[in-house]
């Protein structure tokens, strides 16, 4: 069993849905949750990470992180085809700009206009 | 800044063959991160170095994957001889150890084809 598990999808949905992605994980020690955002052909890049359990939100995008049921989500409000892109959730036990990360499989998402 | 430089972008060679992949980390960071993804895998760390000292490398595959980082501003994985399930996309990644929850930073990878 893998320690992270995301949806690998596709997800289509049409413009200005709003978006759920989830990954659940088996390692108790993460206390770092991120997600990124990787565009066809590009390297991932950040797009929010949150520290230990609770929400985190940044304009269109939320983080929900519930530690007790080892379970993550991204919520996209108001989608965006821009927002069309393979979405990767990740996970460290600590400093995760000097650490090892713990990547989901991603999901791949579409939004159409 | 030209963010993290890798070269080549696209390599395919035949199986046996060596390959190197290079990286020019963010000037001024001191944490380099080999990874490399694949459809049914995901994106895997294979090695990261600290200060040009290799950290952990116990997601290296096997012997036939080496990486060296011979200064701060330069980076190689070798695959030596190739073999067709190393087909996957490298990435690497930097980042500044000092401040806490940085991100790492990522290259745009190399595709690499072994045939």
């Amino acid at each position: 069993q893998k320690e992270v598990e995301q949806d690998p999808g596709p997800l289509s949905v049409p413009e200005g849905a709003i978006v759920s992605l989830n990954c659940t994980y088996s390692n108790s020690a993460f206390q770092y949750f991120m997600w990124y955002r990787q565009y066809s052909r590009k390297g991932p890049e950040l797009l929010m990470y949150t520290y230990s359990s609770g929400n985190k939100e940044d304009g269109r995008f939320t983080a929900q992180v519930d530690k007790s049921s080892k379970y993550i989500s991204l919520f996209i409000r108001d989608s965006q085809p821009s927002d069309s892109a393979t979405y990767l959730c990740a996970m460290s036990e600590s400093n995760f700009g000097n650490e090892k990360l713990t990547f989901g499989t991603g999901t791949r998402l579409t939004i159409i206009p | 800044d030209a963010g993290v430089i890798q070269s080549p972008r696209h390599e395919v060679t035949e199986m046996g063959q060596e390959v190197t992949l290079r990286c020019k980390p963010i000037s001024g960071h001191n944490s380099l991160f080999w990874y490399r993804q694949t459809m049914m895998r995901g994106l895997e760390l294979l090695i990261y170095f600290n200060n040009n000292v290799p950290i952990d490398d116990s997601g290296m595959p096997e012997d036939r994957f080496s990486a060296k980082m011979p200064n701060a501003s330069f980076s190689t994985l070798k695959i030596q001889p190739s073999e067709p399930r190393d087909s996957a996309v490298y990435f690497c990644a930097s980042s500044l150890v000092e401040r806490d929850s940085d991100t790492q930073y990522f290259g745009p990878g190399t595709r690499l084809t072994v045939l």
